[in-house]
């Protein structure tokens, strides 16, 4: 069956202090791996898309990996407004269904 | 280029009774999917239309039901509501139902 974990479910952060959000995916097969933001009482908003393993993305202070088995969301010197939770959603192939991980909470504390 | 949108952006039914809820796609993008967002099970995927045909459908009761027309435009119909309905619904959009989506703002839905 078709799964997807992210760890840790939640996270605070000093501003500045580095770190990653892990993205754990079983899939008979991957045609996309995709990373939103979350903010409260908001839709998810797109940041990136991963095809093949060994790619990587980045935005600004946000830089996103992906593995065979994992992806990794790397945030570098995190602000206060990074905070906001990360979901991760794989696209398996043959289908037309996302399926998403419950996200990781982020809060960065100044 | 405008957003998804979504409307009503908040209801309240009572149980048993049925709702429906409308999503407008970015312009250009043919493939809607519909999630249930709960704190609980996060987004829950309902069901993806392209061209007015639905090509997958989620784990979910026949009381959940959707539509696409002509202009790419989506309804989802929930019927006899149930106390655990109660969640954020999620409309997305994408070009072909290929690559990213793009979600809308979301009808929050509390049943009574």
């Amino acid at each position: 069956e078709d799964q997807v974990t992210q760890s840790p479910e939640a996270l605070r952060l000093q501003e500045g202090e580095s770190s990653s959000l892990n993205c754990s995916y079983t899939v008979s097969g991957l045609r996309g791996l995709f990373w939103y933001r979350q903010d409260p009482g908001k839709g998810p908003e797109f940041l990136f898309t991963l095809y093949s393993a060994g790619e990587e993305k980045e935005k600004e202070r946000l830089k996103a990996t992906l593995t065979k088995k994992e992806s990794f969301l790397h945030i570098t010197a995190p602000k206060p407004e990074d905070s906001a939770t990360y979901l991760c959603a794989v696209w398996p192939s043959g289908t037309y269904k996302y399926i998403f991980g419950t996200g990781t909470r982020l809060k960065v504390l100044a | 280029k405008a957003g998804v949108t979504q409307t009503p952006r908040y209801l309240i039914k009572t149980r048993g009774q049925q709702v429906t809820l409308s999503c407008s796609p970015i312009s250009g993008h043919r493939s809607v999917s519909w999630y249930q967002q709960t704190p609980g099970q996060g987004l829950q995927f309902l069901f993806e239309y392209f061209s007015e045909t639905q090509r997958n459908k989620g784990n979910f009761p026949g009381r959940f039901s959707g539509r696409q027309f002509s202009n790419s435009r989506s309804e989802m119909n929930v019927s006899t509501l149930e106390l655990g309905d109660s969640a954020l619904y999620l409309c997305a959009s994408s070009i072909e139902g290929a690559g990213e989506q793009y979600f809308g703002p979301g009808t929050r839905l509390t049943v009574t």
